[in-house]
């Protein structure tokens, strides 16, 4: 059965600190994974996707994740994070058909200023 | 465009209530989804809907009940609340094929049943 997990549940990071968030998945099919952000007070919304090619994939707000196949992840990461990038990252993969996702732990990310 | 709208945001119930959830969206999406959300579990799928009329089963149904009679409304129901389905409930649209894990989701309805 599918599955995805997030080791770290919460992080805090100076302003200017990398990042790097991970997530492991378990997956029998075609290989699609997705990571999601739900900023404070906002709605989730899509942070980038992973459908198939390059393996390094680049989304909205200067973040990237890296598929790495013989080591089921797919870890987000920023090079410098700012104060406004404080939110709760979830990674999803899907499962069967019918746009269902399921959905990871959630990584709470907090960026002092 | 409004995107994904839901009614209403906070509600408080007694053991034992029905209640309703309402979810539009103005996007013309054919799927649609209903999770709920609590600390340290992630988001949890309930029920899902991949056109007009239909419905289906998620990760956690039991206890909740959902309608599609219309593409752009997709109604969760609660039938006798318990204190386990206190939560945070988000509703969800996608397209079709091609772009239907691309999920936009609702502000979320938290649900306190005592």
């Amino acid at each position: 059965a599918q599955s995805v997990s997030q080791h770290n549940h919460h992080v805090i990071l100076s302003e200017a600190a990398s990042l790097e968030l991970g997530c492991n998945y378990s997956y029998g099919g075609t290989v699609n994974l997705f990571w999601y952000v739900q900023y404070p007070g906002q709605h989730l919304q899509l942070l980038l996707k992973y459908f198939s090619g390059d393996p390094l994939v680049k989304g909205i707000k200067g973040f990237e994740a890296e598929f790495i196949k013989s080591k089921f992840s797919f870890n987000l990461r920023k090079p410098s994070v700012q104060w406004s990038d404080t939110a709760e990252y979830f990674c999803a993969v899907p499962y069967n058909q019918g746009g269902k996702l399921i959905f990871g732990q959630g990584t709470e990310l907090s960026v002092k200023p | 465009n409004a995107g994904v709208t839901q009614t209403p945001k906070f509600r408080v119930l007694k053991t034992g209530q029905s209640m309703t959830l309402l979810c539009a969206q103005d996007m013309n999406h054919e799927y649609m989804y209903w999770y709920r959300q609590d600390p340290g579990m992630g988001l949890r799928l309930i029920h899902y809907s991949v056109g007009e009329g239909t419905t289906a089963k998620g990760e956690v149904p039991d206890g909740y009940n959902v309608s599609r009679l219309k593409k752009q409304n997709f109604l969760l129901g609660l039938e006798s609340a318990a204190p386990s389905q206190t939560s945070v409930y988000f509703c969800a649209s996608s397209p079709l094929r091609g772009r239907e894990y691309e999920q936009y989701f609702g502000p979320g309805t938290r649900l306190t049943v005592t």
